[in-house]
């Protein structure tokens, strides 16, 4: 089965620094897809970035970013020039062909001010 | 606006009780999803629709039923067999049924057993 493993519960940064929150996951398949989503205080789902397994490119989306590192399962997300409002819980999620979602734990990421 | 919406917002229950928890979109979506939230842990997947009249069970399916009567709603019912039934539940859909499209979420509903 496949799992995904967020290793840092919680996280903190300074306003306008970068910080970048890890991923892991545990697949056999070659194709799949790797997701980061956010959920505020309000605890509404907010998709952050989608990354294809195929694509060898990072994907961005405007202060995020993602370092996705597929011999070493890894999918970290990087934000910069955190904002007050990027105060959330992070869930690291994969997707094999189905659409079944995998969700890791979660890391709170506090942004300071 | 198109999106998802779900209800109630806050759900409060007797034991022994069943409750159903809406979930509703007009994004067109052929997909939809239930999931379940507990403090400190991931999302896991109750039930899941992938076309009107048919939906498969997720990991967490014991104790919980749906129906897919219509493409834009995917009710949830809590029933008095599910032995821990306080969490937030969230719903989501996707475009496509079968592929690797994205999950778009509705607000919640937080249901709790008195």
């Amino acid at each position: 089965a496949q799992t995904v493993t967020q290793s840092q519960p919680e996280m903190s940064v300074q306003e306008a620094e970068t910080v970048t929150l890890s991923c892991t996951y545990d697949t056999s398949e070659n194709n799949y897809y790797l997701f980061w989503y956010k959920q505020p205080p309000s605890r509404q789902m907010i998709l952050v970035i989608r990354q294809e397994a195929y694509k060898q490119q990072n994907a961005t989306e405007n202060r995020f970013s993602v370092n996705f590192q597929k011999a070493a399962k890894s999918f970290s997300l990087k934000i910069s020039d955190s904002q007050l409002g990027d105060t959330a819980m992070y869930f690291c999620a994969f997707m094999e062909y189905g659409n079944k979602l995998v969700f890791g734990a979660g890391t709170i990421l506090r942004v300071k001010s | 606006d198109g999106g998802i919406t779900q209800s109630p917002k806050y759900l409060f229950r007797k034991e022994g009780q069943n409750v159903t928890l809406s979930c509703e979109q007009n994004l067109n979506h052929d997909a939809m999803y239930w999931y379940r939230q507990d403090p400190g842990q991931g999302l896991r997947l109750i039930y899941y629709s992938q076309i009107v009249n048919d939906f498969q069970k997720g990991d967490i399916a014991e104790g919980y039923s749906v129906s897919r009567e219509k493409k834009e709603s995917f009710p949830l019912t809590v029933t008095s067999a599910q032995k821990n039934p306080t969490a937030f539940y969230l719903c989501a859909s996707s475009i496509d049924s079968g592929g690797t499209d994205t999950q778009y979420f509705g607000p919640g509903t937080r249901l709790t057993v008195l």
